[in-house]
């Protein structure tokens, strides 16, 4: 299996802008989760789904965050407008039902100018 | 608010040595608690954990204790190598959280020859 993978890996964006962030996770593996890394806030969840169904959205951190999965191979983090505190690392990662089961994708490094 | 906290934002420690990393946490509801392994460029990977019913785990090199009255945990990597050099995260559960994890700001851990 080729992991959880994300694109694009690097976005660079003026401020404004709609992104929208990719992942195809592990086959087989039914929870998926969206993760911002920051040097203030370290790793945070921001969403996460259990058979494609939104669980959890508490960590989005406003309106202009959405994320979907519209089937079990993949899922979508939308920011609309991107502002330039928006700028991290987001990380996405699926499970297959075990919290020892968490396999990270590389992550996709925002940057909003 | 930060539940998992990782107090030492780096490590420096000699090949040979031994290297421990300290994590605290305040949520007592958390019952599951790992550690993460991540080099530049690459999302987290999972190293070890350990179940609130246990207070010691280990898997080779590393060895992670938790102390419950004190809610603090510490990974212990003996002896340390420089191909442990990366950031190490400390995270956590709580019973039917569907798998989210509450991560620390993480600790980059430097191994010198």
């Amino acid at each position: 299996d080729a992991g959880v993978i994300q694109s694009p890996r690097h976005e660079v964006t003026e401020m404004g802008q709609e992104v929208t962030l990719r992942c195809k996770p592990i086959s087989g593996h039914n929870s998926l989760f969206w993760y911002r890394q920051t040097m203030m806030r370290g790793l945070e969840l921001l969403i996460y789904f259990n058979n494609n169904v939104p669980i959890d959205d508490s960590g989005m951190p406003e309106d202009r965050f959405s994320a979907k999965m519209p089937n079990a191979s993949f899922s979508t983090l939308k920011i609309q407008p991107s502002e330039p505190r928006d700028s991290a690392v987001y990380f996405c990662a699926s499970s297959y039902g075990t919290r020892d089961g968490y396999t990270f994708g590389s992550g996709t490094r925002l940057t909003v100018v | 608010d930060q539940q998992v906290k990782q107090n030492s934002p780096s490590l420096s420690v000699q090949e040979g040595r031994i290297s421990i990393l300290n994590c605290d946490y305040t949520n007592s509801m958390f019952d599951y608690f790992l550690w993460y392994k991540k080099y530049p460029a690459e999302g987290p990977t999972f190293l070890i954990s350990i179940s609130s019913i246990k207070d010691k785990n280990e898997d080779g090199r590393f060895t992670v204790f938790l102390n419950k009255s004190a809610k603090h945990l510490s990974l212990h990597i003996v002896p340390s190598q420089p191909g442990d050099s990366a950031v190490y995260f400390c995270a956590a559960s709580e019973p039917n959280s569907g798998y989210a994890l509450n991560f620390g700001k993480g600790t980059s851990l430097l191994v010198t020859p």
